[in-house]
């Protein structure tokens, strides 16, 4: 049981390079997610997804992409990483909106 | 953007000990409220997803409680054990922002 598979686990980049993080989920979710989390505050909403060809913004979008050609894939690119974008990344996944999330490992990125 | 308090910030408590922790937020245009348990290097896991006032739910030694008039949900833990130590977050999704959004969370650490 595969779930939500997210790479890589962990990427140091130097500002202004590029990157995409990849998400994927075997579990056929309508509703994709993209948070980050930063030291002492919540997860962050920065994209979501309510199904493939659909993309919304969430609470902190600034600096970043995303794409849901397929119902299995929600990559995250960041186009000009900045220091600010330091942080760890969590894809997650949900069948209906508002039921349970399911999360994957997460991605710690450094921007330098 | 919606406000949501946990309290306390963090605890440390015996092993045996029976703990709670509150999840506060605004009370108008409630939809639904999420509890996660996030241990240290692994992913959230949902425990939870709470939508009736009055609902009460309970997973082994772990229950909650909501309270959707005054804003409010409990998390307790009957006679902690070590493994219970993680970070407790709390999720919101209220009429004026239809997504999750997340508070900082309480960290526990049950102590042997």
């Amino acid at each position: 049981n595969a779930g939500v598979t997210q790479t890589p686990k962990f990427r140091i980049l130097k500002i202004g390079q590029s990157m995409t993080l990849q998400c994927t989920q075997d579990m056929n979710h309508n509703y994709m997610y993209w948070y980050r989390q930063d030291p002492g505050m919540g997860l962050k909403l920065i994209y979501y997804s309510v199904g493939a060809g659909i993309t919304d913004k969430g609470e902190v979008p600034n600096g970043y992409n995303v794409s849901r050609s397929t119902t299995e894939d929600f990559p995250l690119r960041l186009e000009l990483a900045a220091p600010s974008q330091t942080s760890v990344y969590f894809c997650a996944s949900s069948q209906r909106h508002l039921e349970k999330l399911f999360f994957g490992s997460g991605t710690q990125l450094s921007v330098l | 953007i919606l406000n949501v308090e946990q309290s306390p910030q963090s605890l440390h408590v015996q092993e045996g000990d029976s703990t709670n922790f509150t999840c506060s937020f605004p009370s108008s245009n409630f939809y639904a409220l999420h509890w996660y348990r996030w241990e240290t290097a692994k992913s959230p896991e949902a425990l939870f997803v709470m939508t009736l006032n009055g609902d009460e739910k309970k997973k082994g030694r772990i229950s909650a409680t909501l309270n959707t008039k005054e804003g409010y949900s409990y998390l307790y833990i009957k006679g902690s054990q070590p493994e219970d130590s993680a970070t407790y977050l709390c999720a919101i999704s209220s009429g004026s922002a239809r997504q999750l959004t997340f508070g900082s969370g309480t960290q526990l650490t049950v102590l042997p």
